[in-house]
């Protein structure tokens, strides 16, 4: 079971869109739509950003979106902000009835 | 208020046996399934495994599998992470939550931070 594979890091300036992609096999997110998307600041535990692919919490801004395609996910910032800046992980339902993250990605806003 | 409240930081040497705890309020702690994640210092996440503490179905990553135990009480709301011997590379941040939705996880403990070193 590999870890889901995301870039490393992003960048991106205020009030621009970054898109942060997140590929799997069709073991996991080709095969369910249960891919979700978590901020973590340093220190900080994870917060829940999108969850089954598409939908956001309550309280999470609608300047998050997720989408899939195959086995690729993404998560899209739109309206970069300061606050933004932070790491992000994908996370996927399995075959296995497992979970597996990705190695993360650094956001920084420049 | 769903919360999830973490045990302490522990600090202890190779071989030693350890038991974390998770504690959770604010809902039915038995019909939600509660995971484990570890982060180690400086990097990313990684999932453990899971518990149904309505039943105590247990899942675990095979990277984990063997490696850890985890269980349940549901008298007393709370979930445990445990090592029988732990080493060096044991040392990291660990994470319990709830599962939000069935997927995912919307609700997450403190951490633990646990340095095995001699």
């Amino acid at each position: 079971q590999s870890a889901l594979t995301q870039p490393a890091s992003v960048s991106g300036s205020p009030g621009q869109s970054i898109t942060i992609s997140c590929t799997g096999t069709s073991s996991d997110i080709g095969g369910y739509n249960y891919v979700s998307w978590y901020q973590q600041h340093p220190g900080k535990a994870p917060k829940l950003m999108i969850y089954d692919v598409d939908d956001r919490p309550s309280g999470v801004s609608n300047r998050f979106s997720g989408s899939k395609s195959g086995n690729t996910a993404s998560l899209t910032i739109s309206g970069l902000q300061a606050e933004d800046e932070a790491d992000y992980y994908c996370d996927s339902y399995t075959s296995i009835r497992t979970r597996v993250f990705g190695g993360g990605t650094k956001l920084t806003v420049l | 208020e769903v919360q999830l409240v973490q045990s302490g930081a522990e600090v202890k040497k190779p071989g030693e046996s350890l038991k974390i705890s998770c504690k959770g309020s604010g809902y039915s702690f038995t019909t939600y399934w509660i995971g484990w994640v570890r982060q180690m210092p400086g990097k990313g996440l990684e999932w453990m495994g899971s518990i149904y503490p309505g039943d105590s179905d247990t899942r675990y990553s095979p990277s984990f599998q063997g490696q850890v135990t985890i269980s349940a009480d549901k008298s007393i709301s709370t979930a445990y992470l445990q090592w029988s011997s732990l080493k060096a590379s044991d040392t990291a941040s660990y994470y319990c939550a709830r599962e939000f939705g069935g997927s995912s996880y919307g609700h997450w403990g403190q951490g633990t931070l646990v340095t095995v070193s001699s």
